[in-house]
């Protein structure tokens, strides 16, 4: 059982370029997230998808596109990468009901990307 | 909006001693509480969940509590170990947007 995958797990791009992030989970979640993880922040939501065919923005949007066109994978997009998305970025899914548990999220171990 | 602030960011004690990290929120409207523990070059494992109807979880040495009227959570870790070294944070939920604190580094030294 894999749980959340993150591929590349390491990438430098020079401004302007574009790339995909993709993760892929195996456990059936309903919901995927997208977040950026910078030094001495927390983690901050950029996008999220409750379900195949949906996503929402998150807190910090902007310079990021996504798409969920099959359950178990939610893939980030960065059509013009610039210096300032040089960041970690993890990918979490989660059903967030269970009866009448919430259930918590499940994470990726990141991507690392660099842009010059 | 929510903002989330843990406080040490960083705490270094000695194997054995127990200890206690600190979350506080702006905002009690929140279906539930996690607290993660994130190791160097590794994504979040979440260790304790609370909702919202929820004072408290506990799992082997560690226990959550959760006040949500003073916007308040603590994490308790009895007799520390070095392997229990790696950043603790916690975060919020509410509406699909989960607030994370900045973190708590915590080295436990042999």
């Amino acid at each position: 059982n894999a749980g959340v995958t993150q591929t590349p797990k390491f990438r430098v791009l020079k401004t302007g370029q574009s790339m995909t992030l993709l993760c892929a989970q195996d456990m059936n979640h309903e919901y995927m997230y997208w977040y950026r993880q910078d030094p001495g922040m927390g983690l901050r939501l950029i996008h999220y998808s409750v379900g195949e065919g949906t996503t929402a923005k998150g807190e910090v949007p902007d310079g990021y596109n996504v798409s969920r066109l099959k359950k178990q994978n939610f893939l980030l997009g960065l059509e013009s990468a610039a210096p300032s998305q040089t960041s970690v970025y993890f990918c979490a899914s989660c059903d967030p009901m269970r009866g009448t548990s919430n259930q918590p999220q499940h994470f990726g171990d990141g991507t690392r990307l660099s842009i010059l | 909006k929510q903002e989330v602030t843990q406080i040490p960011a960083a705490l270094s004690v000695p194997e054995g001693e127990n200890l206690v990290l600190n979350c506080s929120f702006t905002d009690s409207a929140i279906y539930n509480l996690q607290w993660f523990r994130q190791d160097p070059g590794k994504g979040l494992t979440s260790l304790l969940l609370i909702q919202s109807s929820q004072r408290e979880q506990t799992s082997g040495r560690l226990n959550a509590s959760l006040d949500k009227s003073s916007g308040r959570s603590t994490l308790y870790i009895a007799a520390s170990q070095p392997g229990d070294s790696a950043t603790y944070l916690c975060a919020v939920y509410n509406n699909n947007d989960m607030r994370f604190g900045a973190g708590t580094r915590l080295t436990v030294k042999p």
